[in-house]
């Protein structure tokens, strides 16, 4: 089956540790995207990548960062610099950047206490 | 700046009405705009995809409507059914904004379809 995965589905961390997010895909596209969701809020990007070894930051990439070492792979480190980590975390890909349809996986619930 | 509104933020309708979700746009200058629906704590589904050129888009019971030059689209759902209830984001693409394709997301509207 071909689509997005992300893992874990649920993260629990101490406050003032790192921690990385999974988001892979088999769909060969070549763009991938992470966003952020908060209650009430709509969905904003924090960096996105157009191909293998090239990312930018998206609105909110302050205390994150990424890497896009394989086309398949777009993992998402959230740091102790990130003042506000506690959120919905949603992997998306498309076949190119610009004006493609998104397709989404199926998210990482991250919870720093 | 692009903003991107939905009304209304929730609905409650009872089951077998048809029923029309709203979104709005500040900028006209897109490239798509995109359906989606989110149950509880899980990722997006993609349900329509209108292009610029496009005025309209159908799937099954789901029409979605794109007037750019005012800045509007709706979702039409048909005979609304209890496995309908989700919440449904619309997002734009593209203008000058665009950032390597980002979406740019309303809120959302809480559907709820009692039987």
């Amino acid at each position: 089956d071909g689509g997005i995965t992300q893992s874990p589905k649920y993260l629990f961390r101490k406050e003032g540790q790192n921690v990385t997010l999974s988001c892979e895909q088999n769909l060969n596209h070549d763009a991938m995207y992470w966003y952020r969701q908060d209650p009430g809020q709509g969905l904003r990007l924090i960096y996105y990548s157009q191909i293998v070894n090239d990312f930018q930051k998206g609105d909110i990439a302050e205390g994150y960062s990424v890497s896009r070492e394989k086309k398949e792979s777009f993992p998402l480190t959230v740091t102790s610099a990130q003042k506000n980590p506690t959120a919905f975390y949603l992997c998306a890909s498309s076949p190119a950047g610009g004006s493609y349809e998104q397709y989404f996986g199926p998210g990482t619930r991250l919870t720093v206490t | 700046k692009q903003e991107v509104t939905q009304i209304p933020a929730a609905l409650s309708v009872p089951e077998g009405e048809n029923l029309v979700l709203n979104c709005s746009f500040t900028d006209s200058a897109i490239y798509n705009l995109q359906w989606f629906r989110q149950d509880p704590g899980k990722g997006l589904t993609s349900l329509l995809l209108i292009q610029s050129s496009q005025r309209e888009q159908t799937s099954g019971r789901l029409n979605a409507s794109l007037d750019k030059s005012s800045g509007r689209s709706t979702l039409y759902i048909a005979a609304s059914q209890p496995g309908d209830s989700a919440t449904y984001l619309c997002a734009v693409q593209g203008g000058i904004y665009n950032q390597g394709g980002k979406l740019i997301f309303g809120q959302g509207t809480e559907l709820s379809v009692k039987p």
